[in-house]
């Protein structure tokens, strides 16, 4: 089983539908983080969160919001999507410095 | 704002060449780590080396990391189809609260 999954992998939308995105980690680390990944760049933080009391703002983190419902889960909302939010999303772990990635959610926003 | 950028974008050899990336990056950092990234996967930690490092190797990869010029190398030696991916490096600056900056990745493809 995986150690870091997401949910849903693949989503189409319309513009301005509220949009949730899921990840849970079996791996017990305390630290978790949102990228968003566009064609040809490397990822960009959206939000991280260092334990379910303490999230933090990412570079990217306008028109996106996060919760931290436990250790194992952390959430990210768009609350009214965008086209330009179109993009691969990807859920992470850290533990020391080495992170641990989920296998990402294609989110397309017509 | 991206701290590390790979060189080049792309390449392309055949199997059994040695494959050769560099990183640069722009302020000074913690540790450099390299990722592959199979075709809209998730990323995969291959290699990390601290800034007190100058060479690492882990089986056929082998990373140099030279301070000085704020560079890194990544070498994957007698390359195979399944090395075909996206590599990235991602450095930990000393005031990075343990966030990675990424570069844009160079895209390797080995040829059979």
């Amino acid at each position: 089983d995986a150690d870091v999954t997401q949910t849903p992998r693949n989503r189409i939308t319309k513009t301005g539908k509220r949009i949730m995105l899921e990840c849970s980690q079996t791996k017990g680390h305390d630290r978790m983080y949102w990228y968003r990944q566009d064609p040809g760049l490397g990822l960009r933080l959206i939000y991280y969160s260092f334990d379910v009391k303490d999230i933090n703002k990412g570079e990217i983190s306008d028109g996106y919001s996060v919760s931290r419902q436990a250790q194992a889960k952390f959430s990210l909302s768009l609350e009214s999507a965008i086209p330009n939010q179109t993009a691969l999303y990807f859920c992470a772990t850290s533990y020391l410095n080495e992170q641990f990635f989920g296998p990402g959610t294609r989110l397309t926003v017509l | 704002s991206q701290q590390g950028e790979e060189d080049p974008q792309a390449l392309s050899i055949q199997e059994g060449e040695n494959a050769t990336m560099n990183c640069s990056y722009k302020t000074s950092i913690n540790n450099l780590q390299w990722y592959r990234q199979n075709s809209g996967r998730g990323l995969v930690h291959l290699i990390l080396i601290r800034s007190n490092e100058r060479e690492k190797h882990s089986g056929r990869l082998r990373v140099t990391l030279d301070t000085s010029k704020k560079s890194s190398s990544l070498l994957i030696t007698a390359s195979r189809a399944a090395d075909t991916a996206s590599y990235f490096c991602a450095t930990d600056g000393a005031d990075s609260n343990y966030q990675l900056i990424w570069g844009a990745g160079t895209k390797l493809i080995i040829k059979p």
